[in-house]
């Protein structure tokens, strides 16, 4: 079975630091990795994905993320927050042989960029 | 608007009642998702459609929970004698086809509330 670990409900960065937000797998297969972010009132949006090929993902809005199969982790980062980053962040993994869009969402974690 | 859009975005009911949400779905996408997502979590599969078939259904989906894509396009979610337990957001997402792999397009949710 597949599933997702989101260290962190809440972290909190001052405009201009580092994002750093957490996700560790677990699969039984080498999986498909996805973060999704959602702001306030909308729905998620998808910032980028993992497949197998290059292990250093580049998404949108400046956001990166890095596959590490010894650690089983794909934490997100971006290396200079802006206010507008404030949302909810959602890492989720997906069976490369599944449904196209059967996803396992992490539970999430809440950015909050201070002035 | 050409994204995904459901209706009703908030609904309250009291235990018992039935209630019924409806998604329409990017136009030319022609699979269609529903997730569950409660306070604190993560969205939560429910079940999918590859345009009016539906394909799989979460555990998660009890008898009192029924949904239909009649022909293709919309899709609605029925609740029947809707109980505490049920109240949540409830989202609806399409994906373009399986080699897009996890690129959800999601609406914006239908918040039930059950008294």
């Amino acid at each position: 079975a597949q599933s997702v670990t989101q260290l962190g409900s809440h972290v909190s960065v001052s405009e201009g630091a580092l994002v750093l937000l957490r996700c560790n797998y677990s699969s039984s297969v080498p999986p498909y990795l996805f973060w999704y972010v959602q702001y306030p009132n909308q729905g998620l949006q998808l910032l980028l994905k993992y497949t197998s090929a290059a292990t250093l993902v580049k998404g949108i809005n400046g956001f990166e993320a890095e596959f590490k199969k010894s650690e089983t982790s794909f934490h997100l980062t971006k290396p200079s927050a802006h206010m507008s980053d404030a949302a909810e962040y959602f890492c989720a993994v997906s069976h490369p042989l599944g449904r196209g869009g059967k996803l396992i969402f992490g539970q999430g974690t809440e950015l909050s960029v201070k002035p | 608007d050409t994204g995904v859009s459901q209706n009703p975005r908030h609904k309250i009911t009291k235990r018992g009642q039935n209630v019924t949400f409806r998604c329409d779905p990017i136009s030319e996408h022609n699979r269609l998702y529903w997730y569950r997502q409660t306070l604190g979590q993560g969205p939560e599969f429910l079940t999918y459609f590859q345009n009016e078939a539906q394909l799989e259904k979460s555990r998660l989906l009890s008898d009192r929970f029924s949904a239909e894509r009649p022909k293709g396009s919309f899709s609605t979610l029925e609740i029947q004698r809707t109980e505490q337990g049920d109240s949540a957001m409830y989202l609806c997402a399409s994906l373009p086809g399986e080699l897009a792999a996890g690129e959800l397009f999601f609406g914006e949710g239908s918040r039930l509330t059950v008294l």
